[in-house]
């Protein structure tokens, strides 16, 4: 599976959109990119996952640029509950979901 | 509630104690895995089972011992721990599919060997 970079930390203001960059500059053309995210203590959750397209569910939206190197995750309205480490994983899609985890970013969201 | 139950959720044993660490789902996937997360650290893959087969198993030492009776429950045995296998021990499951899809975690079990 091809690796991510991601930044190791970032702040937002309670109810300002976050955007937490991935860049994933070796993906292969069958390769997707998923987010996760772990809350303190607790199991990872996953958030959303796209190929190339750009996604939108209730919890998030992922851009992905043109070239596929690089997305962005996209927390509309950021709440206190959001902070969390935030990954991003990119890998072929089909079988079993196994997820290489990288030290991810850890998202502060502020008052 | 995430339809993914692990027990104990806290668990203290010595090194030459044996002990069971039980996953069980609710959601009918077919797919289920062990990750290990120590302080400090990215979560690691320990073993895969896809229809209750085990179908990876990423060096891990033979003092953990895997088990699948069937796709709903997995288990993992520990004997003869090391200090440094105290972590954050997460269960995880899916459903085998071509286009990818989401993996459920459970809380965890949080292992510490004295």
């Amino acid at each position: 599976d091809a690796k991510t970079t991601q930044p190791p930390s970032m702040d937002c203001a309670e109810g300002r959109a976050a955007n937490l960059p991935c860049n994933h500059s070796t993906i292969s053309g069958n390769e997707y990119v998923y987010w996760y995210r772990q809350i303190h203590s607790q199991g990872p959750q996953y958030i959303i996952h796209g190929l190339k397209n750009n996604e939108t569910n209730e919890m998030a939206s992922l851009i992905i640029t043109e070239d596929r190197k690089s997305s962005t995750l996209i927390l509309p309205h950021a709440t206190l509950r959001d902070t969390a480490v935030y990954y991003c994983i990119v890998r072929v899609a089909g079988g079993s979901e196994k997820l290489v985890f990288g030290k991810g970013t850890k998202l502060t969201v502020n008052p | 509630e995430t339809g993914v139950t692990q027990t104990p959720r806290h668990l203290v044993m010595g090194m030459t104690n044996k002990k069971s660490l039980k996953c069980e789902q609710h959601l009918g996937h077919n797919a289920m895995y062990w990750y290990k997360q120590s302080a400090k650290k990215p979560l690691e893959l320990m073993f895969v089972y896809n229809f209750k087969e085990q179908t990876e198993n990423n060096s891990v030492p033979s003092r953990f011992s895997p088990e699948c009776p069937n796709s709903s429950h997995l288990f993992l045995h520990l004997h003869t721990l090391q200090p440094e296998d105290s972590a954050l021990y997460l269960c995880a499951s899916s459903q085998v599919a071509a286009g990818g899809t989401e993996a459920f975690f459970g809380q965890g079990t949080r292992l510490t060997v004295v």
